[in-house]
């Protein structure tokens, strides 16, 4: 079956520093990939998605490519703030209405 | 536009006892997605409905879980003679079509 896996975490940044959160997929066919992002207490909420292979989605500052020669997702930005800190969900979508989501990465970015 | 709107927010319920998740999907959206997120993991899905219709309830528990999309009113999520391993939050989406969903803030259950 379909399957997501990022990278645990937690992961605590200072700063402006550099962020990359993998993740790889398995899927039948070719789906559509997605990251969402969870600020605490709160929904998800879509940060970007890539819908066919060498897509690059972005949305305020972040940006993930569709790999699919090595099936993956990485999301990253260059310089991260404060107000980033949150959980980032990797999922995707192939060929139905279910998204099949990886376990989330707790990202934490200190003054 | 309100959003997709889920409540309560918090939920405490004895063991035992029944927990109502409601769900009102966003203006315009005909399909409502219940996923659930259990501690440390992602979010699984639950169940696709329509108006008055469940198009697919294969992620659903086959015991103890229901639920329904009425004509008029919000989803229902329905859990009866609840158990610890029910904690959970639980996620309300919905649809205009079978794309683009919107996600409401969930319902955090916590069964004592």
């Amino acid at each position: 079956g379909d399957s997501v896996t990022q990278m645990e975490g937690p992961v605590t940044l200072s700063e402006e520093a550099f962020l990359t959160i993998n993740c790889t997929y398995t899927a039948t066919g070719y789906p559509s990939l997605f990251w969402y992002v969870q600020y605490p207490g709160e929904g998800l909420q879509l940060l970007l998605k890539a819908t066919k292979a060498d897509d690059k989605g972005s949305n305020k500052g972040f940006e993930a490519t569709y790999r699919k020669e090595t099936t993956s997702f990485h999301l990253e930005k260059g310089s991260v703030q404060v107000s980033d800190s949150a959980v980032y969900f990797c999922a995707l979508e192939a060929g139905s209405y279910q998204l099949t989501f990886g376990k989330g990465t707790k990202l934490s970015v200190i003054p | 536009n309100a959003g997709v709107m889920q409540n309560p927010r918090h939920l405490v319920r004895r063991r035992g006892q029944e927990a109502r998740l409601r769900c009102s999907p966003m203006k315009g959206h005909s399909h409502v997605y219940w996923y659930r997120q259990l501690p440390e993991e992602g979010l699984k899905f639950m169940v696709y409905l329509q108006k008055e219709n469940i198009i697919d309830e294969s992620g659903m528990p086959k015991e103890r879980f229901s639920a329904e999309f009425p004509k008029e009113g919000p989803s229902i999520l329905r859990i009866q003679q609840v158990v610890r391993g029910d904690s959970a939050a639980y996620f309300c989406a919905s649809s205009q079509d079978r794309d683009g969903y919107t996600f409401g803030s969930g319902t955090r259950l916590t069964v004592v």
